[in-house]
């Protein structure tokens, strides 16, 4: 089946570690993006990628990076200098047929102990 | 002000109840527009876009009013399935990033 998988399902990470999220699609779209959602908010752009070996910071991007080595994959690196991690994290992509609209994966939820 | 900006929830309606959600974006540039759905702990997944004629899918019923930069979602015969958030969601360039609006949570109760 098409679609965009993201892992882990939960994440915990400890004060001062380094910890990666990641994002695979076999949708063939060239874009792929970042969101993190907040409890009772909207989704705020991390980094987002319109090609192979290129992407942009987003609104809120201190603190997290990005690389774009295939088309498929989008991993997302959450650093020790990013304060206040926890948050539900979703990976997107869009393209090809879908035209504008981004599809998204199940996300993770990642939680500092 | 924030770009995107939509009706402070909760709705709570009975079944069977048509519900109206308003958005409004403030960059008269934006070119794109559409409503997602997030059922709780889940991602969002499209519900429709936003044409400037309006455009209806079954139950669901979106308008555009470009002049206003008012997007509208109109839920006729609500149904429990129907509990969810709805986000509003505008694009200002072909392949760019979305904008969020922070969502309206409905509750369709029996």
């Amino acid at each position: 089946d098409g679609g965009i998988t993201q892992s882990p399902k939960y994440l915990f990470r400890k004060e001062g570690q380094n910890v990666t999220l990641s994002c695979e699609q076999n949708l063939n779209h060239d874009a792929m993006y970042w969101y993190r959602q907040d409890p009772g908010q909207g989704l705020r752009l991390i980094y987002y990628s319109q090609i192979v070996n290129d992407f942009q910071k987003g609104d809120i991007a201190e603190g997290y990076s990005v690389s774009r080595e295939k088309k498929e994959s989008f991993p997302l690196t959450v650093t020790s200098a990013q304060k206040n991690p926890t948050a539900f994290y979703l990976c997107a992509s869009m393209g090809g047929q879908g035209g504008e609209t981004q599809y998204f994966g199940p996300g993770t939820r990642l939680l500092v102990l | 002000r924030k770009e995107v900006e939509q009706d402070p929830g909760p709705f709570n309606v009975p079944e069977g109840a048509t519900v109206a959600f308003n958005c409004t974006y403030s960059n008269s540039a934006s070119q794109s527009f559409f409503w997602y759905r997030q059922d709780c702990r889940k991602e969002p997944k499209l519900l429709m876009s936003v044409y400037s004629s309006g455009n209806e899918d079954g139950r669901f019923t979106a308008q555009l009013n470009r002049a206003s930069q008012y997007i509208s979602l109109l839920i006729r015969d609500s149904k429990l399935s129907d509990s969810a958030t709805y986000l509003c969601v505008v694009t200002y360039n072909q392949g760019g990033k979305l904008i969020f609006g922070q969502g309206t949570e409905l509750s369709v109760k029996p």
